[in-house]
């Protein structure tokens, strides 16, 4: 059994490029949440995902952020226009029912706009 | 909102020694969680910590909940070299759409000295 994959792990973008990370979750697991992690810092929630439905939002950037979860394929977490800040780590995190269960975590995707 | 505060932020002790890591949190939570990070690498679950009085033990690392005072430790004992990592705790908020949604703490990133 895989655990959740992300692709890629690595991402260079330059100022203004879009910037879309997958992320697959663990067989069995229809939940998906993104997490942001800047240098030096801890991870910071930012969006919680069911198949086709945006459960809890309240963690992405107003402008520019966007993620989806559709029935087939993996989760893509979506930066338009990406700036200078951008710049991070991103995890993704599955779990197979909505509450009361451990979320496992991908090896993540490291972003680094130029 | 769900708050985590892990103190301290920075540890640097002598193989051998025992030291402590402090995790408080805001509100209640159903479950608190201990991870592992290396630098550049995904987060290592180490410990979930489900009721009051909770106790579990791994090699040198030892995590305690206390669901009253909304506090929980991370025990280390007899530091080595290889425990340096950066550690963080999380807790999962309550609520029904908040599904296996962590908020972490800041991190201690622990240097373990020869």
């Amino acid at each position: 059994n895989a655990g959740v994959m992300q692709n890629p792990r690595h991402l260079v973008r330059r100022r203004g490029q879009e910037a879309r990370l997958r992320c697959s979750p663990m067989k069995g697991h229809s939940h998906v949440y993104w997490y942001r992690q800047l240098p030096e810092e801890g991870l910071k929630f930012m969006v919680y995902l069911q198949k086709e439905n945006i459960i809890d939002e309240s963690g992405m950037p107003k402008e520019r952020f966007s993620a989806e979860f559709p029935k087939e394929g993996p989760s893509i977490l979506r930066i338009q226009q990406v700036v200078r800040g951008d710049s991070a780590a991103y995890f993704c995190a599955s779990s197979p029912v909505g509450g009361g269960t451990e979320a496992f975590f991908g090896q993540g995707t490291r972003l680094t706009v130029v | 909102e769900l708050k985590v505060e892990q103190n301290p932020l920075f540890l640097s002790m002598q193989e051998g020694k025992n030291y402590t890591i402090y995790c408080n949190y805001s509100t209640t939570s159903d479950r608190l969680y201990w991870y592992r990070q290396d630098p550049g690498k995904s987060l290592e679950s180490l410990f979930v910590l489900l009721s009051n009085g909770a106790v579990k033990q791994e090699g040198r690392l030892m995590a305690s909940l206390d669901t009253k005072a909304r506090l929980s430790t991370l025990h280390i004992t007899a530091a080595v070299h290889d425990l340096s990592a950066t550690y963080f705790c999380a807790a999962s908020p309550l609520g029904e759409t908040s599904g296996s949604r962590l908020t972490f703490g800041e991190g201690t990133q622990l240097t373990v000295n020869p």
